[in-house]
């Protein structure tokens, strides 16, 4: 079964350049959740899209934004990295807002 | 405001034992949510079960099953005869009715020993 495919898997940056993360939900389904799991914590909401729109804002630092495209993909760009933000960024995605099927997530460390 | 408390920061278990992961939640909603996810070394999320607030019925799954208790706000995760595998990260989560954000305990640490 196809499953939700997040890109890249591992990332490095230096402090104050920018990331760009990208999720590929699971076909047919209408929401996408994007959240940040620092190490050691648990995963932290930032910001959800339902069909295209964004629904919902977590705690998601004015440095980063989201978007979903009308194919349904979408993307988290960050810009100004700190070291702070080195954490597994997850995405997900959910049939009609019932359980939350996650990626495999993105490894970022900020040198 | 919603929040989901896992009291238990870190379980070692020696294979074969049976063991219990505690979920206490809060949530003003009368229609709610709760989740468990597995996260295993490699760092993935991996969903277990959803449960919502109008049914109790326990869910047994194999060697995993759950205990849904509303009268005491509990979901609790018990693991018969575990196994090295099952060494992991478990979070219990909340979600409400409407938009579905998920609230996350601070998760258990589960080892199992050989």
């Amino acid at each position: 079964a196809a499953g939700v495919i997040q890109s890249p898997r591992h990332l490095i940056k230096e402090k104050r350049e920018t990331a760009t993360l990208k999720c590929y939900p699971i076909p047919r389904h209408d929401t996408v959740y994007w959240y940040q799991q620092g190490p050691g914590q648990d995963p932290q909401f930032l910001i959800s899209f339902y069909e295209k729109m964004q629904s919902d804002k977590g705690s998601i630092p004015d440095r980063f934004s989201a978007q979903q495209f009308s194919d349904y993909h979408s993307e988290l760009n960050m810009s100004s990295l700190e070291l702070g933000d080195s954490a597994l960024y997850f995405c997900a995605s959910s049939p009609r807002r019932t359980e939350a099927f996650f990626g495999q997530g993105t490894r970022l460390t900020v040198v | 405001a919603q929040k989901v408390t896992q009291a238990q920061t870190e379980i070692s278990v020696v294979e074969k034992e049976d063991v219990t992961l505690d979920c206490v939640y809060e949530t003003r909603d009368t229609t709610y949510y709760l989740f468990w996810y597995k996260q295993p070394p490699s760092g993935e999320l991996v969903f277990l079960i959803r449960r919502n607030s109008f049914d109790e019925q326990n869910e047994i799954s194999g060697r995993y099953s759950w205990n849904f208790q509303k009268s005491t706000s509990s979901f609790n995760f018990t693991i018969t005869a575990s196994q090295v595998v099952d060494s992991a990260v478990y979070f219990c989560a909340l979600s409400d009715s409407g938009n579905t954000p998920l609230v996350f305990g601070k998760g258990t640490r589960l080892s199992v020993i050989a």
